[in-house]
C-alpha cells in the first residue's frame, strides 16, 4: 500500500539552527514527492516538489529512492518557519495527494 | 487570482442530523477534490471530479457522503445522517487539469469546513 510516514509530529529548534523534516514512503513506482505547509491561521500550500530540485525560502528536499525518503533541509531556520509541514506523495499524474501525518515545526529565539 | 472558497467555516451538528458544504474552485480549474482531515492525521481523499464526472470516490463513505459538481464548476459534499467520528476538517482543493503533461498539476487548497459532530 501506498503510505507517507513522518515520524515526528513536532520539532522544535533555535534560531539559526540546522533543520530536517523526515519523510519516508511506500510506494513501487516512481511517484512524485511534495512538502506542503500550513502556517497558522492560513491555508494549506505547496511549498516544493522534488522534480522542481530547487529551494524555496531556504528549503531544499532530494528524494532518495534507495532509501524512499524526501527529508526537508534548511541549514538556517527562521522563526517565521514555524508551522505544519506535510509530506505527501502522488503517484501519477492527475491522482489525488497521499499525505503523511504531519510535523510540527516550531522555531524559537 | 482568487482562491479556493468554501463555507461554512464551521459547523455544529448533532449526530444523525445532516450537513453540507460548499466549494467554489480557482476559476478554470478543471479537477476538483474534497478531503478529509481528522484531528492528527493528514488530510485523506474522499472524491475527486474532473469536470462534472468523479474520477476517484473509492474512499468515499457512499452510505452517508455524497457530492456532486454538476455544472462542472462548484460542488457541494453532504453527510446524512452525520456520526461522531466524521468530526473533522473538510477541505477542497482544485487543480488546473489532470496533469496532461505527465506532471501532477499543484493543487491548491481552501480554508476548510470544521466540523464538530455532538
Amino acid at each position: 500500500a501506498q503510505r507517507v510516514t513522518q515520524p515526528e509530529k513536532l520539532l522544535s529548534v533555535f534560531k539559526g539552527a540546522p533543520v530536517e523534516l523526515k519523510c519516508n514512503y511506500s510506494y513501487s513506482g516512481s511517484p512524485e514527492l511534495f512538502w506542503y505547509v500550513q502556517y497558522s491561521r492560513q491555508r494549506l500550500q505547496l511549498l516544493l516538489r522534488h522534480i522542481s530540485r530547487e529551494s524555496i525560502k531556504g528549503f531544499t528536499a532530494d528524494l532518495n529512492k534507495g532509501e524512499t525518503s524526501f527529508h526537508l533541509k534548511k541549514p538556517f531556520a527562521q522563526e517565521e518557519d514555524s508551522a505544519m509541514y506535510y509530506c505527501a506523495l502522488s503517484n501519477q499524474a492527475g491522482t489525488a495527494l497521499i499525505f503523511g501525518k504531519g510535523t510540527t515545526l516550531s522555531v524559537s529565539s | 487570482e482568487a482562491g479556493v472558497a468554501q463555507s461554512p467555516r464551521y459547523k455544529i451538528i448533532e449526530k444523525r442530523q445532516s450537513v453540507a458544504f460548499w466549494c467554489n474552485p480557482i476559476s478554470g480549474h478543471a479537477t476538483l477534490y474534497w478531503y478529509q482531515q481528522i484531528l492528527g492525521q493528514g488530510p485523506k481523499l474522499l472524491i475527486q471530479f474532473q469536470n462534472n464526472g468523479v474520477v476517484d470516490d473509492s474512499q468515499l463513505p457512499k452510505d452517508r457522503f455524497s457530492a456532486e459538481r454538476l455544472k462542472g464548476v462548484d460542488s457541494t459534499l453532504k453527510i446524512q445522517p452525520a456520526k461522531l467520528e466524521d468530526s473533522a476538517v473538510y477541505l477542497c482543493a482544485s487543480s488546473l487539469n489532470l496533469g496532461l503533461a505527465g506532471l501532477q498539476e499543484t493543487q491548491y487548497f481552501g480554508p476548510g469546513t470544521r466540523l464538530l459532530v455532538l
